[in-house]
């Protein structure tokens, strides 16, 4: 899987939008943009993940570069319980269901 | 569905010692991953199954490190004997080859934290 690069760390204010940025200038044509977080003492749960659209869930919305090098998670209103690690992971759609490799993350944390 | 169900949630042991770690995947789910959290390593993969057969074990530390899926629905972790540098979170992940809703995504469960004195 290719590489991505996210900042160790990001602090929101409750109710205020929160953009996690990640870079991925290696990423390949067939490779998702798959986002996983990992609240305290749990297990990662996935997020969102896209190709080359935007993408809009429940949880979340998922911005990608036209050039498809870096792409932003956005969580639009800050909750206490969205403080977690968010992991961008790339993964090749043809590879079928490979392992997930997790680099170290973004930890945020949520100011009330 | 009640997800990935790992049992114990919390074991510690004393060096020397065989623990067995325990998963049981998504009904349905023919993917089984265990990964490894550390604070020094983060998370990694240990070995992962397809249709119960193990298809890479190259994360697996060392032998003392086993892990069988007899049947869809269970898996074991295995450490015999336990070394203090085995202390960490265990994580079971579940998933699905069929497209569509769910596509790959994995479903982890719990995780079980091991403590080896």
């Amino acid at each position: 899987d290719a590489k991505t690069t996210q900042p160790n760390s990001m602090e929101s204010n409750e109710e205020e939008p929160v953009h996690l940025p990640c870079n991925h200038s290696t990423i390949s044509g067939t490779d998702y943009i798959h986002w996983y977080r990992q609240l305290p003492s749990q297990g990662p749960e996935y997020v969102i993940h896209g190709l080359t659209s935007n993408v809009n869930n429940r949880m979340a919305s998922l911005a990608i570069a036209e050039d498809r090098k870096s792409s932003t998670l956005i969580l639009h209103r800050a909750t206490l319980r969205d403080a977690a690690v968010y992991y961008c992971i790339l993964r090749d759609r043809f590879s079928g269901n490979t392992p997930l490799v997790f680099g170290k993350g973004t930890r945020l944390s949520v100011i009330a | 569905d009640a997800g990935v169900i790992q049992s114990p949630r919390h074991e510690v042991t004393e060096m020397g010692q065989e623990v067995t770690l325990r998963c049981k995947p998504i009904s349905g789910h023919d993917y089984l991953f265990w990964y490894r959290q550390t604070m020094m390593r983060g998370l990694e993969l240990l070995i992962y199954f397809n249709n119960n057969v193990p298809i890479d074990d190259s994360g697996m530390p060392e032998d003392r490190f086993s892990a069988k899926m007899p049947n869809a629905s269970f898996s074991t972790l295995k450490i015999q004997p336990s070394e203090p540098r085995d202390s960490a979170v265990y994580f079971c992940a579940s998933s699905s080859l069929l497209r569509g809703i769910s596509g790959d995504t994995q479903y982890f469960g719990p995780g079980t934290r091991l403590t080896v004195l």
